[in-house]
């Protein structure tokens, strides 16, 4: 079993959608989470963090964790062609050493 | 822009050569992470650096080596390159060891023939 999966895509939607991003972990020792947008032949670019169950608000992002079923996802409202991209899912693992676990990443196009 | 630089941006080499990349920090950051992102991946922990010292280490083999300078800059030292080393190494510094958030740098892309 992977440490933290998610879907691969593509994922398309149309301009102005919510695209839904999700992400699951494996240990459940995890603390912090974080998701990466990755444009194509560019570094990941952080965009969100979160660390206690719920939701957390970012302009057009929502995060949302639920650490009972170790699950984590990222809501994009308004969806705009630039949002097309591959968002990456990270995972702070306890245990001193502090290593990010990245998933694949899940590659979303937004279609004007 | 992170203020995370690395060198060179684009590398070419063959298989059994060595390679040496370099990173610079983000000012007043003291720790450096390195990772590895092969096509279609997300990026795997090679290892972390805190204070000039080796402070964890992901499931690379020991010809992955690195330092940290007093300046807090890195490099990343690759022997015997095998052709599965070709990636995108991505640098990331961090305010301390277990701060929260890294900052990744533009990354050198590798390229073993």
């Amino acid at each position: 079993q992977k440490e933290v999966e998610q879907n691969s895509g593509p994922l398309s939607v149309p301009e102005g959608a919510i695209a839904s991003l999700n992400c699951t972990y494996s240990d459940r020792g995890s603390q912090s989470f974080f998701w990466y947008r990755q444009y194509s032949g560019k570094s990941p670019e952080l965009i969100m963090s979160i660390y206690s169950n719920g939701d957390k608000e970012d302009g057009r992002f929502t995060a949302q964790l639920n650490k009972a079923s170790q699950y984590v996802s990222l809501l994009i409202r308004d969806s705009q062609p630039s949002d097309s991209a591959t968002y990456l899912c990270a995972v702070n693992t306890a245990g001193g050493t502090y290593k990010y676990i990245f998933g694949t990443g899940t590659r979303l196009k937004v279609l004007a | 822009e992170t203020g995370v630089t690395q060198s060179p941006t684009h590398l070419i080499k063959t298989r059994g050569q060595q390679v040496t990349l370099r990173c610079s920090s983000q000012s007043g950051h003291n720790t450096v992470s390195w990772y590895q992102q092969a096509l279609g991946q997300g990026p795997q922990f090679i290892f972390q650096y805190y204070r000039e010292e080796e402070n964890g280490r992901g499931n690379f083999p020991p010809r992955f080596s690195g330092l940290q300078f007093p300046n807090y800059s890195s490099e990343l030292n690759v022997n015997a390159l095998e052709l599965d080393d070709s990636a995108l190494y991505l640098c990331a510094s961090s305010l301390q060891s277990g701060a929260e958030k890294l900052f990744f740098g533009s990354g050198t892309q590798l390229s073993v023939l």
